[in-house]
């Protein structure tokens, strides 16, 4: 039982590249979410989703796109990365309001 | 909105001293409260629950305790050690979002010395 892993652990994007951040769960987990983790900001919701082919934009969404086409994988896109977007990203899924944390994805922006 | 306040770190102390880390809330229903521990290099991992009032939830040595009347969970530990060392975050869900959104505080830094 790996719980929730995040793919990959570490990036470096040049501005105006995309990529895609796969995060996956292997408890049968309805909710899944994305957040990004800031210095002095804590963790601020981008989007989540609350089942297969649904998904809904969460505190900073913009920049960012997702998709959960699978139950047990919520994809997290960047279209056309900024330097803004420099940050650790973090998946979760949840049951009965408990949350479930993967390792984390550090991404740098240049 | 909803909306969870710790206080700022970071909180240093010595070994074996007590800790409490403050945290105060706002919801427009009936919260579930939750204290998640970040140790360095990795992902957040739930510490300890408390889903209605006057619930005291504990583990690892830890307790808060769910006050309704000062919409408060604060985070305590009686004698704390070097390994304790780590961001703690406080945070929400509340009953009435039935898209179970969390909502979480700032985060506040420990570091236990020996």
């Amino acid at each position: 039982n790996a719980g929730v892993t995040q793919t990959p652990k570490f990036r470096v994007l040049k501005t105006g590249q995309s990529m895609t951040l796969l995060c996956a769960q292997d408890m049968n987990h309805e909710y899944m979410y994305w957040y990004r983790q800031d210095p002095g900001m804590g963790l601020r919701l981008i989007h989540y989703s609350v089942g297969e082919g649904t998904t809904a934009k969460g505190e900073v969404p913009d920049g960012y796109n997702v998709s959960r086409l699978k139950k047990q994988n919520f994809l997290l896109g960047l279209e056309s990365a900024a330097p803004s977007q420099t940050s650790v990203y973090f998946c979760a899924s949840s049951f009965y309001y408990e949350q479930y944390f993967g390792p984390g994805t550090r991404l740098t922006v240049t | 909105g909803n909306s969870v306040t710790q206080m700022e770190g970071p909180v240093t102390l010595s070994e074996e001293a007590f800790l409490t880390i403050n945290c105060t809330y706002t919801a427009t229903g009936y919260p579930s409260l939750f204290w998640y521990v970040q140790y360095p290099g990795e992902g957040l991992q739930l510490l300890l629950k408390a889903t209605k009032a006057d619930d005291k939830g504990s583990n690892k040595g830890f307790e808060a305790t769910y006050r309704k009347e000062t919409t408060s969970f604060h985070l305590e530990k009686g004698s704390v050690q070097v390994s304790d060392s780590a961001v703690y975050f406080c945070a929400l869900i509340d009953s009435t979002d039935s898209w179970g959104k969390f909502q979480f505080g700032a985060g506040t830094q420990v570091v236990v010395t020996p």
